[in-house]
């Protein structure tokens, strides 16, 4: 079965450091993937996402990550964040067969602590 | 923006009793789903509907489980008899086409007690 694996349980960091969240997923073949980002107290919201073309994906909020296929990773960065960042960040992977769209699976999370 | 909502925020229930999860997805969109988060854990696929039939479901969607789109916009999750072990964050999403992302709605905590 496809698995999506987040290293880091939770991050602290301060402001202005740099960010990069780890994630890895299972299959070999054709995926789509996405990171979500769920503040406190609300739902998940699309931070990006890959299907295809330029591995490296810009997405809202100064986020970027980029798809490695050869280590099967598409991990999460940003060179400078805020408090505001402070969040579960989540990666999600869903499998293409041959055409047809698996669902989304998605890693445990990643607990983003900043500190101001 | 389009949201997809959900409703209530938060239920308390007995064990045993069956709940209804309510969510309104987007109104252009054609696939919808359930996922849950138990405390601590993953954020876990449930079941997906399209064209008024379950499409896919996982294992936790047992016989327990039920989803309905009764009137054309709501899109229901059922638990017929919940355990303990249901407690969890219930998000319902939808998607324009399955190629896209889905739009998650805020979410509805379930507590069995």
């Amino acid at each position: 079965a496809q698995s999506v694996s987040q290293h880091n349980h939770h991050v602290i960091l301060s402001e202005a450091a740099s960010l990069e969240l780890g994630c890895n997923y299972s299959y070999g073949g054709t995926v789509n993937l996405f990171w979500y980002v769920q503040y406190p107290g609300q739902h998940l919201q699309l931070l990006l996402k890959y299907f295809s073309g330029d591995p490296l994906v810009k997405g809202i909020k100064g986020f970027e990550a980029e798809f490695i296929k050869s280590k099967f990773s598409f991990n999460l960065r940003k060179p400078s964040v805020q408090w505001s960042d402070t969040a579960e960040y989540f990666c999600a992977v869903r499998v293409n067969y041959g055409g047809s769209q698996g669902n989304l699976i998605f890693g445990k999370g990643t607990k983003l602590s900043v500190k101001p | 923006e389009p949201e997809v909502t959900q409703t209530p925020s938060h239920q308390v229930t007995q064990m045993g009793q069956e709940v209804i999860l309510r969510c309104v997805p987007i109104s252009n969109h054609l696939y919808f789903y359930w996922y849950r988060q138990i405390l601590g854990q993953k954020v876990e696929f449930l079941v997906s509907f399209y064209n008024n039939e379950i499409s896919e479901k996982s294992e936790i969607f047992d016989d327990q489980f039920s989803v309905e789109r009764p009137d054309g916009s709501n899109f229901t999750l059922k638990i017929r008899s919940t355990k303990l072990e249901d407690s969890a964050m219930y998000f319902c999403a939808s998607s324009e086409d399955r190629a896209y992302g889905y739009t998650f709605g805020s979410g509805t905590r379930l507590t069995v007690v």
